[in-house]
């Protein structure tokens, strides 16, 4: 079983809808939880953490975690073009690094 | 958020030759850097977490041998590619703790081609 477990997508979705992300992990101690976002060819760029069970909301984004579940989502809301791209889950086991999943490639059309 | 300066941003070098990333954390002191290696439409994979005055630590299957990791101070660590081949072509990615176990922040990333 992989550490972190994403869908790679694409997911595809009209402008203006809600856009879900969703990420499994593995170890069950695990901390910290982001969210990255890559455009192709950059490097990624982060958008959310979550540490608490619950939700956390940043204007149009919500990270959502449940850690009975081992489980993180992200949704973005009024999806806009720009926001096509791969986003990143990633994982802070208690062994001091950082874990990606392969991450969900997201395609928001006109 | 806080700065994370990766140089170069593209390299072309040839093969069995060596090539050096450096990694710097421009406004803040980063007590532990991570490399990671990307290759196309693929996740970012953890070569090795790299903590300043000590060894790296390399993931699994990762040859440190190979990818020489140096830590020498707080705002700087450095990735060399030994004796590089063509299956070393990949985009090699930089990122840096703020503070331990929180938000990591990533350098531009450096696109390796080995020819």
């Amino acid at each position: 079983q992989k550490e972190v477990e994403q869908n790679s997508g694409p997911l595809s979705v009209p402008e203006g809808a809600i856009a879900s992300l969703n990420c499994t992990y593995s170890d069950r101690g695990s901390q910290s939880f982001f969210w990255y976002r890559q455009y192709s060819g950059k490097s990624p760029e982060l958008i959310m953490f979550i540490y608490s069970n619950g939700d956390k909301e940043d204007g149009r984004f919500t990270a959502q975690l449940n850690k009975a579940s081992q489980y993180v989502s992200l949704l973005i809301r009024d999806s806009q073009p720009s926001d096509s791209a791969t986003y990143l889950c990633a994982v802070n086991p208690p062994s001091d690094k950082l874990i990606f999943g392969t991450g969900t490639r997201l395609q928001v059309f006109p | 958020g806080a700065v994370v300066s990766q140089h170069p941003s593209w390299v072309i070098c040839k093969s069995g030759t060596s090539v050096k990333i450096e990694c710097r954390s421009l406004d803040f002191q980063a007590t532990t850097m991570f490399w990671y290696r990307q290759f196309p439409k693929q996740s970012l994979m953890l070569m090795a977490t790299s903590n300043e005055g000590s060894k790296a630590t390399y993931e699994q299957g990762v040859e440190k041998d190979k990818f020489l990791i140096n830590h020498a101070s707080l705002t700087l660590s450095t990735l060399t590619v030994t004796s590089a081949h063509p299956e070393d072509s990949s985009f090699y990615i930089c990122s840096a703790w703020l503070r331990l176990n929180t938000e990591a922040f990533f350098g531009q990333g450096t696109r390796l081609t080995v020819v």
